[in-house]
């Protein structure tokens, strides 16, 4: 049981680039939610989805494109990357049919710089 | 949408001495407000949470205060220890039957325990 996997854990952009970042869990939870964490700024959420096929913007969507196609899987996006998104980005995951916990559980995060 | 503030963003307080960290969230519909814990380059651990029916709940040297009149929750360690040197995030959320349990953070605390 390897919980929440991002991949990759670091990576160097240049201006312009894109680039998809995977978040795969295997607790069979229902929802899944992108943040970035920015020195001061605590996690803000980019986009999050509760169910397979689904997706819902979040606080700072804009530049970024998700997609669950699997229940299992949550892709990230970035089509155009800026140096404003250099950030660390954390996936999460919580909520099993049934269940009141409601606690998430993290990825280990991904460190992107664009440069 | 929902707002949580969270203070004070730094704190310093030494080996055995009690600590606390206060947020306050905007939206009075939220019913679940966790707290985690990040250390340096880890990613956030849920170490409490509580819910709206309950005013306090203890877990050995932590515990959370609600106070949902005022809109205002806290978290309380006592006794500290160097190894609760890290970041600090509380969070709220609205959970439930068609909510999307998707959670909105403070800013964060950073708390360092003088030996």
């Amino acid at each position: 049981n390897a919980g929440v996997t991002q991949t990759p854990k670091f990576r160097v952009l240049k201006t312009g680039q894109s680039m998809t970042l995977l978040c795969a869990q295997d607790m069979n939870h229902e929802y899944m939610y992108w943040y970035r964490q920015d020195p001061g700024m605590g996690l803000r959420l980019i986009h999050y989805s509760v169910g397979e096929g689904t997706t819902a913007k979040g606080e700072v969507p804009d530049g970024y494109n998700v997609s669950r196609l699997k229940k299992q899987n949550f892709l990230l996006g970035l089509e155009s990357a800026a140096p404003s998104q250099t950030s660390v980005y954390f996936c999460a995951s919580s909520i099993s049919r049934g269940s009141v916990d409601y606690g998430y559980t993290f990825g280990s995060g991904t460190r992107l710089t664009v440069v | 949408g929902e707002n949580v503030e969270q203070h004070p963003s730094t704190l310093s307080v030494q080996e055995g001495d009690s600590a606390v960290i206060k947020c306050t969230y905007s939206d009075s519909a939220s019913n679940y407000f966790p707290w985690y814990k990040q250390e340096l380059g880890k990613r956030p651990q849920l170490i409490i949470d509580i819910r709206s029916n309950v005013g306090e709940k203890k877990d050995q040297r932590i515990a959370v205060t609600l106070n949902k009149t005022a809109k205002h929750f806290s978290l309380h360690i006592t006794e500290t220890q160097p190894e609760d040197s890290a970041v600090y995030f509380c969070a709220a959320s609205i959970t439930g039957s068609g909510n999307t349990g998707k959670l909105i953070f403070g800013q964060g605390t950073t708390l360092q325990v003088k030996p």
